[in-house]
Protein backbone atom coordinates (compact mmCIF):
# COMPACT_ATOMS: atom_id res chain seq x y z
CA UNK A 1 0.00 0.00 0.00
CA UNK A 2 0.80 3.78 -0.49
CA UNK A 3 0.97 6.68 1.53
CA UNK A 4 1.97 10.59 1.84
CA UNK A 5 3.03 12.24 4.77
CA UNK A 6 2.96 16.72 3.98
CA UNK A 7 5.54 18.24 6.38
CA UNK A 8 3.77 20.84 8.21
CA UNK A 9 0.07 21.32 8.42
CA UNK A 10 0.34 25.32 8.01
CA UNK A 11 2.34 27.09 6.74
CA UNK A 12 2.79 30.93 6.41
CA UNK A 13 4.78 33.22 3.68
CA UNK A 14 5.44 36.81 2.94
CA UNK A 15 4.02 37.93 -0.39
CA UNK A 16 6.91 37.78 -2.59
CA UNK A 17 8.62 35.22 -0.61
CA UNK A 18 9.30 31.72 -2.04
CA UNK A 19 6.32 28.76 -0.84
CA UNK A 20 8.31 25.65 0.10
CA UNK A 21 4.98 23.02 0.84
CA UNK A 22 6.61 19.25 1.54
CA UNK A 23 5.74 15.95 0.79
CA UNK A 24 6.70 12.50 1.06
CA UNK A 25 5.31 9.09 0.11
CA UNK A 26 5.82 5.71 0.35
CA UNK A 27 5.11 2.85 -2.34
CA UNK A 28 6.69 -0.37 -3.22
CA UNK A 29 6.32 0.58 -7.05
CA UNK A 30 6.87 3.30 -9.37
CA UNK A 31 4.23 5.83 -8.12
CA UNK A 32 2.24 8.42 -9.92
CA UNK A 33 2.30 11.68 -7.61
CA UNK A 34 -0.01 14.81 -7.78
CA UNK A 35 -0.60 17.84 -6.18
CA UNK A 36 -4.17 19.32 -5.84
CA UNK A 37 -5.41 22.82 -4.50
CA UNK A 38 -8.19 23.41 -2.79
CA UNK A 39 -9.74 27.37 -2.91
CA UNK A 40 -12.17 27.99 0.16
CA UNK A 41 -15.40 26.82 -0.59
CA UNK A 42 -14.24 25.12 -3.88
CA UNK A 43 -13.63 21.35 -4.87
CA UNK A 44 -10.00 20.27 -5.24
CA UNK A 45 -8.13 21.29 -9.06
CA UNK A 46 -5.15 19.32 -10.14
CA UNK A 47 -1.99 21.96 -9.96
CA UNK A 48 0.47 19.10 -11.43
CA UNK A 49 1.51 15.23 -12.01
CA UNK A 50 4.49 13.40 -12.78
CA UNK A 51 4.08 10.26 -14.14
CA UNK A 52 7.29 9.23 -16.10
CA UNK A 53 10.23 11.19 -17.66
CA UNK A 54 11.33 14.38 -16.56
CA UNK A 55 11.41 14.66 -12.99
CA UNK A 56 10.95 18.34 -12.67
CA UNK A 57 7.44 19.15 -13.48
CA UNK A 58 5.54 22.77 -13.92
CA UNK A 59 2.60 23.28 -13.32
CA UNK A 60 -0.49 25.82 -13.50
CA UNK A 61 0.03 29.22 -11.50
CA UNK A 62 4.00 29.56 -11.98
CA UNK A 63 3.89 25.87 -9.49
CA UNK A 64 6.46 23.37 -9.71
CA UNK A 65 7.41 20.78 -8.44
CA UNK A 66 10.69 17.76 -8.30
CA UNK A 67 10.10 13.74 -8.20
CA UNK A 68 12.97 12.51 -6.13
CA UNK A 69 13.25 8.70 -5.97
CA UNK A 70 16.51 8.85 -3.68
CA UNK A 71 14.35 10.94 -1.38
CA UNK A 72 10.76 9.60 -1.72
CA UNK A 73 10.02 12.95 -1.99
CA UNK A 74 8.27 15.89 -4.22
CA UNK A 75 7.95 19.27 -2.99
CA UNK A 76 6.44 21.83 -4.61
CA UNK A 77 7.77 25.21 -5.02
CA UNK A 78 7.08 28.61 -6.54
CA UNK A 79 9.36 31.47 -6.27
CA UNK A 80 7.01 34.25 -5.65
CA UNK A 81 4.00 34.09 -3.29
CA UNK A 82 0.91 36.00 -4.27
CA UNK A 83 -2.26 36.74 -2.41
CA UNK A 84 -4.14 34.35 -4.33
CA UNK A 85 -1.87 31.47 -3.47
CA UNK A 86 -3.54 31.19 -0.19
CA UNK A 87 -5.48 27.95 -0.08
CA UNK A 88 -4.74 24.36 1.05
CA UNK A 89 -2.52 22.16 -0.83
CA UNK A 90 -2.85 18.29 -1.11
CA UNK A 91 -0.04 15.76 -2.30
CA UNK A 92 -1.24 13.11 -3.76
CA UNK A 93 0.09 9.04 -4.77
CA UNK A 94 -0.99 6.31 -7.08
CA UNK A 95 0.12 2.90 -8.53
CA UNK A 96 0.43 1.34 -12.04
CA UNK A 97 -2.61 -1.10 -12.08
CA UNK A 98 -4.30 0.73 -8.89
CA UNK A 99 -7.38 1.83 -11.20
CA UNK A 100 -6.87 5.90 -10.86
CA UNK A 101 -7.43 5.29 -6.89
CA UNK A 102 -5.49 8.41 -5.43
CA UNK A 103 -4.20 8.22 -1.57
CA UNK A 104 -3.96 11.84 -0.65
CA UNK A 105 -2.17 13.46 2.49
CA UNK A 106 -3.16 15.33 5.24
CA UNK A 107 -3.02 18.91 3.72
CA UNK A 108 -1.10 21.98 4.29
CA UNK A 109 -3.11 25.63 4.57
CA UNK A 110 -0.70 27.79 2.95
CA UNK A 111 -1.23 31.81 4.35
CA UNK A 112 0.53 34.26 2.57
CA UNK A 113 0.63 37.49 4.58
CA UNK A 114 1.45 41.05 2.81
CA UNK B 1 -14.29 21.87 -19.03
CA UNK B 2 -15.19 19.13 -16.96
CA UNK B 3 -18.17 19.68 -14.73
CA UNK B 4 -19.00 18.11 -11.51
CA UNK B 5 -21.78 18.93 -9.93
CA UNK B 6 -23.20 17.74 -6.46
CA UNK B 7 -26.58 18.32 -5.81
CA UNK B 8 -26.56 20.44 -2.39
CA UNK B 9 -24.01 22.48 -0.55
CA UNK B 10 -25.08 22.10 2.90
CA UNK B 11 -27.08 19.78 4.49
CA UNK B 12 -28.53 19.36 7.72
CA UNK B 13 -30.03 15.92 8.71
CA UNK B 14 -31.13 14.03 12.10
CA UNK B 15 -29.32 10.86 13.06
CA UNK B 16 -30.98 7.68 12.07
CA UNK B 17 -32.38 9.58 8.82
CA UNK B 18 -31.62 8.01 5.50
CA UNK B 19 -29.58 10.50 3.22
CA UNK B 20 -28.68 10.69 -0.65
CA UNK B 21 -26.01 12.50 -1.99
CA UNK B 22 -26.14 12.96 -5.85
CA UNK B 23 -22.91 13.67 -7.96
CA UNK B 24 -23.34 14.18 -11.86
CA UNK B 25 -20.19 14.90 -14.57
CA UNK B 26 -20.98 15.94 -17.42
CA UNK B 27 -18.06 14.61 -19.47
CA UNK B 28 -18.50 10.76 -20.28
CA UNK B 29 -15.90 9.92 -17.47
CA UNK B 30 -15.33 5.87 -16.71
CA UNK B 31 -14.67 6.76 -12.93
CA UNK B 32 -16.40 8.12 -10.46
CA UNK B 33 -14.99 8.71 -6.46
CA UNK B 34 -17.01 9.38 -3.25
CA UNK B 35 -14.35 10.99 -0.43
CA UNK B 36 -15.20 12.58 2.81
CA UNK B 37 -12.85 15.24 3.72
CA UNK B 38 -11.85 15.96 7.40
CA UNK B 39 -9.47 18.39 9.20
CA UNK B 40 -6.36 16.64 9.93
CA UNK B 41 -7.27 13.87 7.81
CA UNK B 42 -7.31 14.84 4.45
CA UNK B 43 -9.19 13.15 2.04
CA UNK B 44 -10.03 9.76 1.82
CA UNK B 45 -11.80 7.30 -0.76
CA UNK B 46 -15.44 5.66 0.04
CA UNK B 47 -16.09 4.62 -2.39
CA UNK B 48 -15.42 4.14 -6.52
CA UNK B 49 -16.82 3.27 -9.28
CA UNK B 50 -15.04 2.59 -12.55
CA UNK B 51 -18.29 1.67 -14.85
CA UNK B 52 -22.22 1.73 -14.74
CA UNK B 53 -23.28 -0.60 -12.07
CA UNK B 54 -19.89 -1.73 -10.47
CA UNK B 55 -19.01 -0.55 -7.54
CA UNK B 56 -16.08 -1.00 -5.44
CA UNK B 57 -15.16 -0.27 -1.38
CA UNK B 58 -12.48 2.49 -0.51
CA UNK B 59 -10.42 2.85 2.68
CA UNK B 60 -13.77 3.84 4.97
CA UNK B 61 -16.66 2.59 3.48
CA UNK B 62 -18.68 1.58 6.81
CA UNK B 63 -21.96 2.83 7.27
CA UNK B 64 -22.41 3.80 3.31
CA UNK B 65 -23.21 2.19 0.17
CA UNK B 66 -23.57 3.79 -3.28
CA UNK B 67 -25.04 3.50 -6.83
CA UNK B 68 -24.53 3.75 -10.31
CA UNK B 69 -27.26 3.16 -12.64
CA UNK B 70 -26.29 5.91 -15.24
CA UNK B 71 -22.69 6.50 -16.57
CA UNK B 72 -22.85 9.79 -15.50
CA UNK B 73 -24.43 9.74 -11.80
CA UNK B 74 -22.98 8.25 -8.64
CA UNK B 75 -24.85 8.36 -5.73
CA UNK B 76 -23.46 7.91 -1.55
CA UNK B 77 -26.34 6.57 0.38
CA UNK B 78 -25.97 6.39 4.47
CA UNK B 79 -28.68 4.46 5.51
CA UNK B 80 -28.59 5.45 9.02
CA UNK B 81 -27.22 8.72 9.33
CA UNK B 82 -25.27 9.00 12.35
CA UNK B 83 -23.33 11.86 14.08
CA UNK B 84 -19.82 10.69 13.09
CA UNK B 85 -20.68 11.26 9.30
CA UNK B 86 -20.81 15.28 9.70
CA UNK B 87 -18.18 15.81 6.94
CA UNK B 88 -17.83 17.30 3.82
CA UNK B 89 -18.29 15.05 0.92
CA UNK B 90 -16.32 15.46 -2.12
CA UNK B 91 -17.60 13.43 -5.48
CA UNK B 92 -14.61 13.33 -8.44
CA UNK B 93 -14.55 11.87 -11.50
CA UNK B 94 -11.40 10.58 -14.12
CA UNK B 95 -11.81 9.63 -17.49
CA UNK B 96 -10.62 5.94 -18.53
CA UNK B 97 -11.53 2.84 -16.90
CA UNK B 98 -8.84 -0.12 -15.84
CA UNK B 99 -5.64 0.63 -14.70
CA UNK B 100 -5.42 4.57 -16.03
CA UNK B 101 -3.72 5.45 -12.98
CA UNK B 102 -2.50 8.75 -14.46
CA UNK B 103 -5.71 10.51 -14.78
CA UNK B 104 -6.58 13.39 -13.67
CA UNK B 105 -9.47 13.61 -10.98
CA UNK B 106 -12.02 16.78 -11.76
CA UNK B 107 -13.84 17.39 -8.42
CA UNK B 108 -17.39 18.93 -7.58
CA UNK B 109 -17.60 21.61 -5.15
CA UNK B 110 -18.29 19.15 -1.86
CA UNK B 111 -21.60 18.70 0.34
CA UNK B 112 -21.51 20.30 3.44
CA UNK B 113 -23.12 17.14 5.82
CA UNK B 114 -24.53 17.97 9.26
CA UNK B 115 -26.27 15.23 11.92
CA UNK B 116 -27.48 16.75 14.23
Amino acid sequence: AQSVTQLGSHVSVSEGALVLLRCNYSSSVPPYLFWYVQYPNQGLQLLLKYTTGATLVKGINGFEAEFKKSETSFHLTKPSAHMSDAAEYFCAVSVRGGGNKLTFGTGTQLKVEL
Amino acid sequence: DVKVTQSSRYLVKRTGEKVFLECVQDMDHENMFWYRQDPGLGLRLIYFSYDVKMKEKGDIPEGYSVSREKKERFSLILESASTNQTSMYLCASSLSGGSGSTDTQYFGPGTRLTVL
